[in-house]
């Protein structure tokens, strides 16, 4: 079955560095989405990409789609105590199944 | 507008017992998805449905079952609750495939003892 495999599980940074995570997935996505969850929380939804070679910015997140629809990224720059939390991809195929990443647990030392 | 409403936010069940979870939408969405969070780690797929009548097994289905009578619920039931089923469950509803972000509930933190 289709899986999506996130790296790295957990990143530990400076206030004030840059993050980054990756998604990978076993077979070609129709489309993926990033969400965020907050300790305690429920996922909530950032962004979704869709075509390939797509970038999107939202301040300071910058999100990438692969050429060949297969992984994805999410940097953050100068991260700010308020990011942290865990980050999770999820690939979409065609037939409406959504596969979640494991998820990049983000800390972030004041 | 309530979104995704799940009942009840937390359950503490015997090993043996049975209970179902309620999940409602008041959106509209045809697609909805049932999610189990162990801790530190990621979402998995127990069930999803593409519509009212239509329910199909995700990654993880093995104890749980579910209906979609309407388009507005979407209940878990677990039978013969084991250990192995303390976890947060997580309910789901997008719109439809394509360009729709999901939208989640609060959780329901269920302990098997």
């Amino acid at each position: 079955g289709q899986q999506v495999m996130q790296i790295p599980q957990y990143q530990h940074v400076q206030e004030g560095e840059d993050f980054t995570t990756y998604c990978n997935s076993s077979t070609t996505l129709s489309n993926i989405q990033w969400y965020k969850q907050r300790p305690g929380g429920h996922p909530v939804f950032l962004i979704q990409l869709v075509k390939s070679g797509e970038v999107k910015k939202q301040k300071r997140l910058t999100f990438q789609f692969g050429e060949a629809k297969k992984n994805s990224s999410l940097h953050i720059t100068a991260t700010q105590t308020t990011d942290v939390g865990t980050y999770f991809c999820a690939g979409q195929t065609n037939a409406g199944k959504s596969t979640f990443g494991d998820g990049t647990t983000l800390t972030v030392k004041p | 507008n309530a979104g995704v409403t799940q009942t009840p936010k937390f359950r503490i069940l015997k090993i043996g017992q049975s209970m179902t979870l309620q999940c409602t939408q008041d959106m509209n969405h045809n697609y909805m998805y049932w999610y189990r969070q162990d801790p530190g780690m990621g979402l998995k797929l127990i069930y999803y449905s593409v519509g009212a009548g239509i329910t199909d097994k995700g990654e993880v289905p093995n104890g749980y079952n579910v209906s979609r009578s309407t388009t507005e619920d979407f209940p878990l039931r677990l039978e013969l609750a084991a250990p192995s089923q303390t976890s947060v469950y997580f309910c789901a509803s997008r719109p439809g495939t394509g360009n729709t972000e999901a939208f989640f509930g609060q959780g329901t933190r269920l302990t098997v003892v």
